[in-house]
């Protein structure tokens, strides 16, 4: 029963240097999100999707893309990495209800810092 | 665009109970959810509201929702030292996205 699994939990990166966080679900969940956390802000959306091939912008997409190719796994790629990207990045994953709420589910975050 | 706020940081004696805060400012929410963080963890339900109730107890949970107010609080009687933890609420204005609040940091002293 893994849940929602993320890989790698910590990255060191350069400036510049692009790198993908992998995020992958195993309960069949519709709906996929990207958040990151940073101190005083909360979580903020980065990017998400409510189905295979179907993804959307959230409130700070610039400088990641996502695909969904597959139900199970939503990647998140960081183009060419910025110091103001370092941060603590979530995977969620929902079944997908429309405007009614249901659970999320999340990851155990990914800790990146670029230098 | 959908506004959540809480509090940054409440510190609670050991045995005391907690009451952590929330405001937001769309009201066309379904859900109103309450998440904890420990540590070096990811976010996890704790309870939720729906949004044409007024409270909801779950053991030393106790969830109030004032809709008029645009007010939710989350209630921990007995708070426990396993109670440390950031605590986010959360809702699904009008949407499928999820808006988060920045989290309340609740500390406990001995």
């Amino acid at each position: 029963n893994a849940g929602v699994t993320q890989t790698p939990k910590f990255q060191v990166l350069k400036t510049g240097q692009s790198m993908t966080l992998q995020c992958a679900q195993d309960m069949n969940h519709e709906y996929m999100s990207w958040y990151r956390q940073d101190p005083g802000m909360g979580l903020r959306l980065i990017h998400y999707s409510v189905g295979a091939g179907i993804t959307d912008q959230g409130e700070v997409p610039n400088g990641y893309n996502v695909s969904r190719s597959t139900t199970e796994d939503f990647p998140l790629r960081l183009l060419s990495a910025a110091p103001s990207q370092t941060s603590v990045y979530f995977c969620a994953s929902r079944r997908h209800t429309g405007t009614l709420g249901t659970e999320a589910f999340f990851g155990q975050g990914t800790r990146l810092t670029v230098v | 665009g959908e506004d959540v706020e809480q509090s940054l940081f409440l510190s609670v004696r050991e045995g005391d109970s907690s009451v952590i805060n929330c405001t937001y400012t769309d009201s066309s929410s379904t859900y109103l959810y309450w998440y904890k963080q420990e540590p070096g963890a990811g976010l996890q339900l704790l309870t939720y509201i729906f949004s044409n109730m007024d409270m909801k107890q779950d053991q030393r949970l106790t969830v109030l929702l004032n809709k008029k107010d645009k007010h939710l609080s989350l209630r921990i009687a007995d708070t426990q030292t396993g109670d440390s933890a950031i605590y986010f609420c959360a809702g699904n204005f009008g949407n499928e996205k999820l808006t988060f609040g920045t989290g309340t940091r609740l500390t406990i002293i001995p």
